[in-house]
């Protein structure tokens, strides 16, 4: 049983460029989380999806990022624009419907941001 | 305040030592609570769940005070393999999402 995917694991981008990054949950799950960890900080919550909708989006900035979790495919977290500042790893969790509070996290992609 | 503190350490062990971390939260309303480990430039690993009663796994002790809002975490007889940074974290259920502590460095060494 795969555990929680993600791709790319890093990702280089130029200021003003589009970064996706891409995850998907472990078999059976369909809970999805995304948290950001800025250098020499803690993981920071952004969203949170179920298939095809947007349960709790309190944690992503206001501008410039959002997040889909279709039907069929990955959970996408798309960082328009980006900027210096959003350099980071980002790590996606999942967890099954039964237990919301068991998360089990990917491997993370690191984002640099020239 | 930071809804989860811990002490940022390095706590920097000898091979056999007994270790212990500490942190505090500030919600009240939070429900369930647990500490991660995190490998240098890895995903954060589950180490174990915390409760009031306490639980143990092998060399590892976690502790719950709901009163005092304080979660604790012991490693006896530290291993080299415990070097890695240790992540408190606390859910609520009413937002289904984790609330991570900065973390504690654990240095372990010969």
């Amino acid at each position: 049983n795969a555990g929680v995917m993600q791709n790319p694991r890093h990702l280089v981008r130029r200021r003003g460029q589009e970064a996706r990054l891409r995850c998907s949950p472990m078999k059976g799950h369909s809970h999805v989380y995304w948290y950001r960890q800025l250098p020499e900080e803690g993981l920071k919550f952004m969203v949170y999806l179920q298939k095809e909708n947007i349960i709790d989006e309190s944690g992503m900035p206001k501008e410039r990022f959002s997040a889909e979790f279709p039907k069929e495919g990955p959970s996408i977290l798309r960082i328009q624009q980006v900027v210096r500042g959003d350099s980071a790893a980002y790590f996606c969790a999942s967890s099954p419907n039964y237990s919301t509070e068991t998360q089990y996290f990917g491997p993370g992609t690191r984002l640099l941001v020239l | 305040r930071k809804e989860v503190e811990q002490d940022p350490g390095p706590f920097n062990v000898p091979e056999g030592a007994t270790v212990a971390f500490n942190c505090t939260y500030s919600n009240s309303a939070s429900q369930s609570f647990f500490w991660y480990r995190q490998d240098c430039r890895k995903e954060p690993k589950l180490l174990m769940s915390v409760y009031s009663s306490g639980n143990e796994d092998g060399r590892f002790t976690a502790q719950l005070n709901r009163a005092s809002q304080y979660i604790s975490l012991l490693i006896r007889d530290s291993k080299l393999s415990d070097s890695a940074t240790y992540l408190c974290v606390v859910y609520t259920g009413t937002a289904s999402k984790l609330t991570f502590g900065t973390g504690t460095r654990l240095q372990v060494t010969l």
